[in-house]
C-alpha cells in the first residue's frame, strides 16, 4: 500500500511569488490534514478535510493560504503571495474515517519551503 | 492558551528504559497521541490513549492520566535505531495540538 506522498520535496521561491504544494493521501482515507513546522518550533495544525469538505480550517494563518481538495482525493495548498515567515516544512497526513484507526494519522515526508 | 510541555532532550544507554513525560493544557481533550520522527523524516504514529491507563505495544508503552493532564511514553530495551524525536500531541476536536518534541539520544 502506497503511503502519503507530497510534492515537491523542496521549494525555494522569492518573497511575493506563489507556490502550490500537493498531497496525495493513502487511498481510501477520507481525512486529510495539513500541518506546518517552522524552524525550531512545534508542529502546527493548519486544516482538516473530510473528503472534499473543510472540517476545520482554524489553523490557517491568513488569507494568503488556500487549500483545496477537489473530488476528495488529493489536496493542494497554495501560498500567494509568499512571505519570509512562511518558510518551514509543510506536512500532510491522512487517516481513516471511522473505527480505531481514526486517530492514527499517516504522514507524508513533507515539503520544505524556503522563501527568500 | 493551549500548550504541551515535554523535555527538550533525554539521554539514555542502549538496552535501558526511558520515560518521556508530557503535560498538557488544552481547551478540549479527546486523547493523547505519540509520534516518532527521525531526522528529516515523516512523523510516525506510535500510540493513542483516550482513556486513563497504560497501553502496551511491543517495546513501547504509553500512559495517560486525564485527571492530572499528564501522559508518558515508555521505551524499553532501547536500541540505537530508537534515536529520534518523540512528540506528544493532544487531539482537541478535529485537530492535533503538538508538543515541541523530545530528542532522544542513545549512547552505546
Amino acid at each position: 500500500e502506497a503511503g502519503v506522498t507530497q510534492f515537491p520535496s523542496h521549494s525555494v521561491i522569492e518573497k511575493g511569488q506563489t507556490v502550490t504544494l500537493r498531497c496525495d493521501p493513502i487511498s481510501g482515507h477520507d481525512n486529510l490534514y495539513w500541518y506546518r513546522r517552522v524552524m525550531g518550533k512545534e508542529i502546527k495544525f493548519l486544516l482538516h478535510f473530510v473528503k472534499e469538505s473543510k472540517q476545520d480550517e482554524s489553523g490557517m494563518p491568513n488569507n494568503r493560504f488556500l487549500a483545496e481538495r477537489t473530488g476528495g482525493t488529493y489536496s493542494t495548498l497554495k501560498v500567494q503571495p509568499a512571505e519570509l515567515e512562511d518558510s518551514g516544512v509543510y506536512f500532510c497526513a491522512s487517516s481513516q474515517a471511522l473505527g480505531k484507526h481514526y486517530n492514527e494519522q499517516f504522514f507524508g515526508p513533507g515539503t520544505r519551503l524556503t522563501v527568500l | 492558551g493551549q500548550s504541551l510541555e515535554q523535555p527538550s532532550e533525554v539521554t539514555a544507554v542502549e538496552g535501558a528504559i526511558v520515560q518521556i513525560n508530557c503535560t498538557y493544557q488544552t481547551s478540549g481533550f479527546y486523547g493523547l497521541s505519540w509520534y516518532q520522527q527521525h531526522d528529516g523524516g515523516a512523523p510516525t504514529f506510535l500510540s493513542y490513549n483516550a482513556l486513563d491507563g497504560l497501553e502496551e505495544t511491543g517495546r513501547f508503552s504509553s500512559f495517560l492520566s486525564r485527571s492530572d493532564s499528564y501522559g508518558y511514553l515508555l521505551l524499553q530495551e532501547l536500541q540505537m535505531k530508537d534515536s529520534a524525536s518523540y512528540f506528544c500531541a493532544v487531539r482537541s476536536n478535529y485537530q492535533l495540538i503538538w508538543g515541541a518534541g523530545t530528542k532522544l539520544i542513545i549512547k552505546p
